[in-house]
């Protein structure tokens, strides 16, 4: 069973269209977050969130928004994608902060 | 001065060699010191975690802390051509659930 998921693999896309991302871990974790990861391989985290809190990277501009109906599922939405945006997006899981649990990425192409 | 330095590499050795990766970093307040592993196009995965200072060892693995140098290292004994990936370090402080991470170290093992 793949413990944390995240679907599409791949997503192209134009600019100025709004895209989300879906991420969902089966792990029993409160803790999920979203990264970014440019093509340096720098890895930058958005955004954490459990059911109490959201840590919101001050980096980040605000046409990211997290979203999560559930403990087990982190949504990533983007509004009026840029160029700039296109990236490996990474969610990952955790229950301690330490050992976290990273998705396979999702390939955002943004033209 | 970046919170967490890594040297991006790449780094190349023969297979069987001992490898020494290493990150340095200049917050005092961390506490839990992680080891990421990337294969390419793949999210990381934990290879291991040391709390303070010390040593920890996981079969070829060896993970270093040294607070007072505020210096970390990963040894990989007998380097093999499947270590061949992108090595991430990442800290954090002590109840924090925010890593800061390293840029990453590719290496690459030749047979």
């Amino acid at each position: 069973d793949t413990a944390v998921s995240q679907t599409p693999k791949y997503l192209v896309t134009q600019m100025g269209n709004d895209k989300s991302i879906k991420c969902e871990q089966n792990l029993g974790h409160d803790t999920m977050y979203w990264y970014k990861q440019d093509s340096k391989k720098f890895l930058k985290i958005m955004f954490s969130y459990n059911n109490k809190e959201l840590i919101i990277n001050e980096t980040v501009p605000n046409r990211f928004s997290p979203k999560s109906p559930d403990k087990a599922h982190l949504n990533l939405h983007i509004n009026s994608l840029e160029l700039g945006d296109s990236a490996v997006y990474f969610c990952a899981s955790t229950n301690n902060g330490r050992e976290q649990y990273f998705g396979p990425g999702t390939r955002l192409t943004v033209t | 001065q970046k919170e967490v330095e890594q040297d991006p590499g790449p780094l190349s050795v023969p297979e069987g060699a001992i490898v020494s990766l290493n990150c340095t970093y200049s917050n005092s307040a961390f506490q839990y010191f992680m080891w990421y592993r990337q294969y390419s196009r793949k999210g990381p995965e934990l290879l291991m975690y040391t709390y303070s200072s010390g040593n920890k060892e996981d079969g070829r693995f060896t993970a270093q802390v040294d607070k007072s140098s505020k210096y970390i290292s990963l040894f990989i004994r007998d380097s093999q051509p499947s270590d061949s990936a992108t090595y991430l370090c990442a800290m954090s402080a002590g109840g924090s659930y925010i890593p800061t991470f390293g840029r990453g170290t590719s290496l690459i093992v030749h047979p």
